[in-house]
């Protein structure tokens, strides 16, 4: 089945130490978005490739770097990750034109911790 | 004000029961509306998408837009356990490829 991987599904990191999640895509979609969840809120969008276009949200932390080597993958980067971004990190893909507007199909997440 | 507001409940029912879960949105400029599912300590999963105003019905879910009011709605009918979850309302059309998110209403089904 089609679908949006991300790996690990957990990560422990201590404070200070880089940390790179990854994701990959079988959709073959365009579009690749990163979402921060913290408990309880909204999914809150960090940056998103527009092929390769890359697209920072104004209120992201310079902490937070991402690279698409290809369509397939996306990969966060955080540089020195803080107590404060222990989060639920969620990768999502997106068909844009063609697809339906604005519909977006998202991976498991990854858990990040940080001791 | 946020954009999209969303209570967060949670909001628990017996099993079997018919559940409304609501959003308001603050921007006209909206078009696009879904209902995504969070179960636990995993990825939203896309449940229903309408574009505009009207109802969509799906098995035991229907979504309904109410634009003029700037309210949208999820229905369970038949409510089961497995149903317990995070919804989550997602709205686009107003910039971009971006989904604007209210933050959740927790639901618990209880047999």
């Amino acid at each position: 089945d089609a679908m949006v991987i991300q790996n690990p599904r957990y990560q422990v990191t201590q404070f200070g130490k880089p940390v790179t999640l990854s994701c990959s895509q079988t959709l073959n979609h365009n579009v690749m978005y990163w979402y921060q969840q913290k408990s309880s809120q909204a999914p809150k969008l960090l940056f998103h490739y527009y092929d390769k276009d890359f697209n920072n949200e104004a209120d992201t932390p310079d902490n937070f770097q991402s690279r698409r080597p290809n369509t397939s993958f996306c990969f966060l980067d955080i540089r020195s990750p803080g107590l404060g971004d222990a989060a639920m990190y969620l990768c999502a893909t997106s068909r844009v034109p063609t697809g339906r507007p604005y519909e977006q199909y998202f991976g498991p997440g990854t858990r990040l911790t940080v001791t | 004000q946020k954009e999209v507001e969303q209570d967060p409940g949670p909001l628990s029912v017996p099993e079997g029961a018919i559940v409304s879960l609501n959003c308001t949105y603050s921007n006209s400029a909206f078009q696009y509306f879904m209902w995504y599912r969070q179960y636990s300590r995993k990825g939203p999963e896309l449940l229903m998408y309408t574009y505009s105003s009207g109802n969509k019905e799906d098995g035991r879910f229907t979504a309904q837009v109410d634009k003029s009011s700037k309210y949208i709605s999820l229905f369970i009918r038949d409510s089961q356990p497995s149903d317990s979850a995070t919804y989550l309302c997602a709205i686009g059309g107003n910039a971009g490829n971006m989904l604007t998110f209210g933050g959740g209403t927790r639901l618990m089904v209880k047999p």
